[in-house]
């Protein structure tokens, strides 16, 4: 598609359940990341890919965060048994290459906001 | 961890008001991006400069990476400039390919007519 797609955009659940958001990045973007953002906070760093080949996870907060991007394109970060303090917007973003091999230009989705009940 | 500081926290401006948004960054960086999170909570990347200045429209910014600040400047601001501008900042890591970009806290921005 044109642009970062995410789903769902709203997410309320009870505490306990799974959830799993969904991420479709820009067509041909090689990274994906996953950011976690609180209310009157700056994004926070989870997780991120090249291709399906998950890069660094040293964000994920605990174990019951998990992500995975098995064909290189879309991811899906799944969050188990959760809790109230999971309760956040859930932002997904994807870049090219860059020159300096580094961080690409980055490009946001509208993101997933979940509410844990 | 890297550190990135921006100011003002919170800033109010009149309508054609000129304003200037400072990132302060503890370690050096291969990569600096502004974003610009609208009222509607949409997070739009304004610039990629991980040193020199840009310009794009009433819009430029400039990276000084060997005194580790970032400058962003709005001129004749409306009030679609109002919401919360990001500065986020990339560590050089050696043999790194990719990597993350840590944010700032923001500066939130209001402009009134």
């Amino acid at each position: 598609g044109a642009g970062v797609s995410q789903s769902p955009r709203y997410k309320v659940t009870k505490r306990g359940q799974d959830v799993a958001l969904r991420c479709d990045p820009i067509s041909g973007h090689v990274s994906l990341y996953w950011y976690r953002q609180a209310l009157g906070q700056g994004p926070e760093f989870l997780t991120y890919f090249n291709y399906e080949a998950q890069q660094d996870k040293s964000g994920l907060p605990n174990d019951r965060f998990s992500a995975e991007r098995p064909e290189g394109s879309i991811s899906t970060l799944t969050i188990q048994r959760t809790e109230q303090r999971d309760s956040a917007m859930y932002r997904c973003a994807s870049s090219g290459f860059s020159r300096t091999g580094g961080v690409g230009e980055l490009f946001f989705g509208e993101g997933s906001r979940l509410t844990v009940l | 961890g890297i550190q990135v500081e921006q100011s003002p926290p919170d800033l109010i401006l009149q309508e054609g008001a000129n304003s200037t948004l400072r990132c302060n960054f503890s370690d050096s960086v291969n990569n600096l991006q502004w974003f610009h999170q609208n009222p509607w909570g949409q997070l739009i990347n304004l610039f990629y400069i991980p040193s020199g200045t840009k310009q794009n429209g009433r819009l430029s910014a400039t990276t000084v990476a060997t005194e580790r600040y970032s400058l962003l400047y709005i001129s004749s601001s409306q009030t679609t400039d109002s919401g919360v501008y990001f500065c986020a900042v990339e560590r050089i890591m050696i043999y790194n390919q990719g990597g993350k970009l840590i944010f700032g806290q923001g500066t939130e921005l209001s402009v009134k007519p």
